[in-house]
């Protein structure tokens, strides 16, 4: 089946602790990228990557670190975690960078940082 | 700076009746648009897309949309609304420019709830 995967789905943690969010496609795409979603905000892009080892900051990519080492894998990682980022992370491909693209979305990463 | 507004946090309808979901862009140049929507506990999943051409454009679900260049609308619609559309739907737009990565800015969703 097509499809993104994140893991881990919950997590809780103490801020400082670093943590990495795993994200995973199997078809193949060339864009992924991350978003987090809170409240009265919708969604707003931390990191893109266009291909593998090509990876630039979205709108709030401060405290997030990412990397694209394989086409498949887009880790999110969180070096030293705060409150202000317990927020639900969503990972999504699109099968190129083209504008017209859609993109398909894992089933989202509800992080809470204590 | 590109935007999309959608002036309704909630939109509440009764199972049967129609239903329309409300957004506006600003963008430069011509726009591509999207809707998405997130069931409870899910990521979103693509109801449709306005590129080029008729400015209806019919999607999953029975979901329709219809670009407005004029007022820079892109309102989803759809004539009988079921229980089982009550979900969150995002609009997105992004600049048509080819060339280099062209971002994509999501609204902030409107919360459909059906009535039965």
């Amino acid at each position: 089946e097509a499809q993104v995967t994140q893991n881990p789905r919950y997590l809780i943690t103490v801020t400082g602790k670093k943590l990495t969010v795993t994200c995973s496609q199997n078809m193949n795409h060339e864009y992924m990228s991350w978003y987090r979603q809170d409240p009265g905000l919708g969604l707003r892009q931390i990191y893109y990557s266009m291909n593998v080892e090509v990876t630039d900051k979205g709108d709030v990519p401060e405290g997030y670190k990412v990397s694209r080492k394989e086409k498949r894998n887009f880790p999110l990682i969180l070096e030293s975690p705060s409150p202000n980022q317990t927020s639900l992370y969503f990972c999504a491909s699109s099968p190129r960078t083209g504008t017209q693209e859609t993109q398909y979305f894992g089933p989202g990463t509800r992080l809470l940082v204590l | 700076a590109q935007s999309v507004a959608q002036p309704e946090d909630q939109v509440n309808v009764a199972e049967g009746n129609p239903l329309t979901v409300k957004c506006t862009y600003s963008v430069s140049g011509n726009p591509y648009l999207f809707w998405y929507v997130q069931y409870p506990n899910r990521g979103l999943q693509f109801l449709l897309k306005y590129i080029t051409g008729d400015n209806l454009v019919k999607g999953s679900y029975g979901f329709e949309a219809e670009f407005n260049k004029s007022q820079t609308s892109f309102h989803l619609k759809k004539p009988s609304a079921l229980v089982s559309d009550s979900a969150l739907y995002f609009c997105a737009v992004r600049p048509s420019n080819s060339g280099g990565y062209q971002k994509v800015t999501f609204g902030i969703g409107t919360k459909l709830q059906v009535i039965p």
